[in-house]
């Protein structure tokens, strides 16, 4: 079955980066496409971009231009997350999400990123 | 970019009720790019509906999408201990998805 396991939680600094990882296994990696969404607690959920594990290319909602890289390994099914510059407001849960371009069927279980000086 | 407003919120319901949620969109969504899902309290989202109205995998058939255009509907026919969650809306059109804003389904 499709399982989605994401790195541990994190604590930054304002400024800093953090990188969250989300390995893909059950299924052929390039099959999917993978999103990211946040949540910021007690929030809805905002999507951040998409990556296509065949080939690599990306799409990035505005809010987030300039501010987050995603990049994938298929030696060993991984996406990355890369998002800069943190400040408080990125306080939040961060998930990978593997499905179509349109939607997103299977979840990683979470990891929550703390932005806090 | 498509913004989704999704109403009531809260809904407050007794088991074995009905359900009713509704999603508006700013501007006309493909029915085959309109999508809901269910999140549980601490816990990840989970697929229920795409295309509107097709069951993801594992769904219940107490859950139904109707709608098209602009209004979109998720129904379920009797509520369940389990249901009673926060679901939210979801779209894709010009390379973006976007999300609503969520309803929480809670216990009456």
């Amino acid at each position: 079955q499709v399982q989605l396991v994401q790195s541990g939680a994190e604590v930054k600094k304002p400024g800093a980066s953090v990188k969250v990882s989300c390995k893909a296994s059950g299924y052929t990696f390039t099959s999917y496409y993978m999103h990211w969404v946040r949540q910021a607690p007690g929030q809805g959920l905002e999507w951040m971009g998409i990556i296509n594990p065949n080939g690599g290319s990306t799409t990035y909602t505005q809010k987030f231009q300039g501010r987050v890289t995603m990049t994938r390994d298929t030696s060993t099914s991984t996406v990355y997350m890369d998002l800069s510059s943190l400040r408080s407001e990125d306080t939040a849960v961060y998930y990978c999400a593997a499905g179509g371009s349109t939607r997103l069927d299977h979840w990683g279980q979470g990891t929550l990123v703390t932005v806090s000086s | 970019e498509v913004v989704l407003t999704q109403s009531p919120g809260p809904l407050s319901l007794s088991p074995g009720e009905r359900a009713t949620l509704s999603c508006r969109a700013s501007q006309s969504v493909s029915s085959s790019y309109l999508a809901w899902y269910q999140q549980k309290a601490g816990q990840a989202p989970r697929l229920l509906i795409y295309g509107a109205s097709n069951r993801a995998t594992g769904t219940p058939d107490r859950f139904s999408g109707s709608g098209s255009g602009t209004d979109f509907t998720l129904t379920i026919s009797r509520l369940e201990p389990e249901d009673f969650a926060v679901y939210y809306c979801q779209q894709y059109g010009n390379s973006l998805l976007t999300f609503g804003g969520g309803t929480k389904v809670e216990i009456k």
